[in-house]
């Protein structure tokens, strides 16, 4: 079946530690997204990647990394320089970004915590 | 500022009893509409994009309709497996991709 993946469904982070979550997709998407979830609010975008070693900050990458090394997996890094860093964390992918392919889908996301 | 407002924030419904979610928008380069159903715990999944004004939608029982500045999801006799939240994102040529979204209706039915 294709589709996104994304683990851990749930992490716990100390203060002062850098994690990273890992998204991979099999559906031959050229574009990758992480977004933030908090409760009661939109999706918020962190950053983007519209092909393989390239990506680009979303409104909120303040505090967070990626890298885009494959075409299939974009794994996000949230690093201590991130104030508040729990919510939840929805991966995502389209075929592109133009005017056509353009439909996001996302994976089951991922919980994180700070302890 | 492009603004994306979903009203009502939460709806509670009995089974059967129909009812309309909107999505109200101030974008430039409007492209097109996407609806997305979220339920607790997972990610959103798509359900509509809408790319014209006066274009409709349906799945099941829910339906999709886009105006220049507003969007509705209709529901008709709903279940309580309709139960989620339904969010909305615009699709705008500023943003290619980088979608807006609205902070979603949580809609409740109840048997």
């Amino acid at each position: 079946d294709g589709g996104i993946t994304q683990s851990p469904k749930y992490l716990f982070r100390k203060e002062g530690q850098n994690v990273t979550l890992s998204c991979e997709q099999n559906l031959n998407h050229d574009a990758m997204y992480w977004y933030r979830q908090d409760p009661g609010q939109g999706l918020r975008l962190i950053y983007y990647s519209q092909i393989v070693n390239d990506f680009q900050k979303g409104d909120i990458a303040e505090g967070y990394s990626v890298s885009r090394e494959k075409k299939e997996s974009f794994p996000l890094t949230v690093t201590s320089a991130q104030k508040n860093p729990t919510a939840f964390y929805l991966c995502a992918s389209s075929i592109g970004m133009g005017a056509s392919g353009n439909t996001i889908y996302f994976g089951e996301g991922s919980w994180l915590t700070v302890v | 500022e492009d603004q994306v407002t979903q009203s009502p924030e939460a709806l509670r419904l009995q089974e059967g009893e129909s009812s309309s979610l909107n999505c109200s928008y101030t974008v430039s380069g409007l492209r097109g509409l996407f609806w997305y159903r979220q339920d607790p715990g997972k990610g959103p999944e798509f359900l509509f994009t809408l790319y014209s004004a006066g274009e409709e939608k349906e799945k099941e029982r829910l339906k999709a309709t886009l105006t220049k500045k507003e969007s509705f999801l209709h529901i008709t006799a709903p279940k309580p497996e309709d139960s989620a939240t339904y969010l909305c994102a615009p699709l705008t040529t500023d943003s290619w991709g980088k979608l807006q979204f609205g902070a979603g209706t949580q809609v409740v039915v109840t048997p």
